[in-house]
């Protein structure tokens, strides 16, 4: 059973330390998208990604936010430095080709800074 | 950009009963499709169903299934014969001919036993 694994599950950290979520998509997946979860603003666009380039990532804070995909197994989302702000559910999903079948999201890291 | 309008924050249903969440979006686009995602307690977001845009016939999964009416940009759920499982946030999506995914603000649906 294909799934996307997010790691780590949950991270606590203090304000102004880095923090990097890693995203394994689904094997043969060549689109990965990063989103944000709060219950203020709900799901938010951070990044997404096509064959390993860089789509959009206009919804990202760009002083402090930044992502990649060093390969096509791996996906990475970076705070530097993290703020109470950042506190939230981070989502990576993945799908394929035009994404007829939908995305297929990974379980999440719940980050919280203190 | 396309919106997605979800106007039920929550919705609630007696176990067995059936229940319909509302979804409506905008866009000027022909090539679209939607889809409706299910997140229980445990966070994970679960794909329920799929609706291309140039097909008519209604998509249908077992309990689930939707009415889409595309004149009206409309995309409801229906769950039949609600269970308890069913119990979890319900958010609406569309995917734009330039394969951006737009997300509705969800639905939280409580189930009576």
């Amino acid at each position: 059973d294909a799934r996307v694994t997010q790691t780590p599950r949950h991270k606590v950290t203090e304000m102004g330390q880095e923090v990097t979520m890693r995203c394994q998509p689904i094997l043969g997946h060549n689109t990965v998208f990063w989103y944000r979860q709060t219950m203020m603003q709900g799901l938010e666009l951070l990044a997404y990604f096509r064959n390993r380039a860089p789509l959009d990532d206009s919804g990202m804070p760009k002083d402090r936010f930044s992502a990649e995909m060093p390969d096509a197994t791996l996906a990475t989302l970076k705070i530097q430095p993290s703020e109470p702000r950042d506190s939230a559910v981070y989502f990576c999903a993945s799908g394929l080709g035009r994404l007829a079948g939908g995305l297929i999201f990974g379980p999440g890291t719940r980050l919280t800074v203190l | 950009a396309q919106t997605v309008t979800q106007s039920q924050p929550e919705m609630s249903v007696q176990e067995a009963e059936t229940v319909t969440l509302s979804c409506t979006y905008d866009t000027s686009e022909s090539d679209y499709y939607l889809f409706w995602y299910k997140q229980p307690p445990s966070r994970q977001m679960i794909l329920v169903i799929r609706q291309e845009a140039y097909k008519q016939q209604n998509a249908t999964e077992n309990r689930f299934s939707v009415n889409f009416q595309k004149a009206a940009k409309s995309f409801s759920l229906k769950i039949s014969d609600s269970q308890l499982g069913d119990a979890a946030m319900y958010f609406c999506a569309y995917r734009s001919t330039g394969n951006q995914f737009y997300f509705g603000t969800g639905t939280s649906l409580t189930v009576i036993p």
